[in-house]
């Protein structure tokens, strides 16, 4: 059971804007930065948006990131077919003596 | 621009320890304010931070985990490695190494292996 939740799919057609959603708590997300990675098919992870809404050299602005209290997002627009992967939310945890904390995941698919 | 790859043993039998080793390619493992973790993911599940080190050796571990855990570094064969003992089958997993720009929660992973797989069974 991952510490942050994320709904296991997602799916749109080549155009559509998706958003996949991310829900923490107050010793993640809340007090904490929100990190966004990609692992497409076959590749390494990715760091996708860092620090909630920014994004790293070479990533297209159709990426995008927001964090809102204890719940973040990723928005991605006009999407394409090489977009289909899987996304991982992140965030640090102040429990205990601290440690990154992951979703489980979103799987999107491009129809 | 800096490159990992993981490697060790792709089974392992319970109760023993588990020992993979990332090498750094394509920069120094003592680079700036780079820390080096090592995440695993669980066949259909999410990613599970075990923990990081600085080149200095400082490491820090995922509470849940520590006492089975052991992080350690080799600068001069620009290398850090995993040790997990007494593992059992809940240890299967694929194991990745990253790398993040500085220490906490300021810095995402922007460096990754590919990652490898291991199945712990007899």
């Amino acid at each position: 059971q991952s510490v942050l939740t994320q709904s296991p799919s997602a799916s749109g057609t080549p155009g559509q804007r998706v958003i996949i959603s991310c829900s923490g708590s107050s010793s993640n997300i809340e007090r904490n930065y929100v990190f966004w990675y990609q692992r497409l098919p076959g590749t390494a992870p990715k760091l996708l948006i860092y620090r909630n809404d920014q994004r790293p050299s070479g990533v297209p602005d159709r990426f995008s990131g927001s964090k809102s209290g204890t719940s973040a997002s990723l928005a991605i627009s006009g999407l394409r077919s090489e977009d289909e992967g899987d996304y991982y939310c992140a965030s640090w945890d102040d429990s205990l003596t601290g440690l990154w904390v992951f979703g489980g995941g979103t799987k999107l698919t491009v129809l | 621009q800096v490159q990992l790859q993981e490697s060790g043993p792709g089974l392992v039998k319970p109760s023993q320890t588990l020992s993979l080793t990332c090498t750094v390619s394509g920069g120094s493992i003592t680079r700036g304010t780079y820390y080096w973790s090592w995440i695993r993911q669980h066949p259909g599940k999410g990613l599970e931070w075990l923990g990081y080190i600085y080149y200095t050796g400082n490491t820090y571990y995922n509470p849940s985990l520590k006492s089975r855990l052991r992080i350690s570094v080799d600068t001069s064969k620009n290398q850090f490695s995993l040790n997990v003992n007494s593992v059992t089958v809940a240890d299967t997993a694929v194991y990745y190494c990253a790398g993040q720009g500085g220490f906490g929660s300021r810095y995402g992973m922007d460096v990754w292996g590919q990652g490898t797989t291991v199945s712990v069974s007899s």
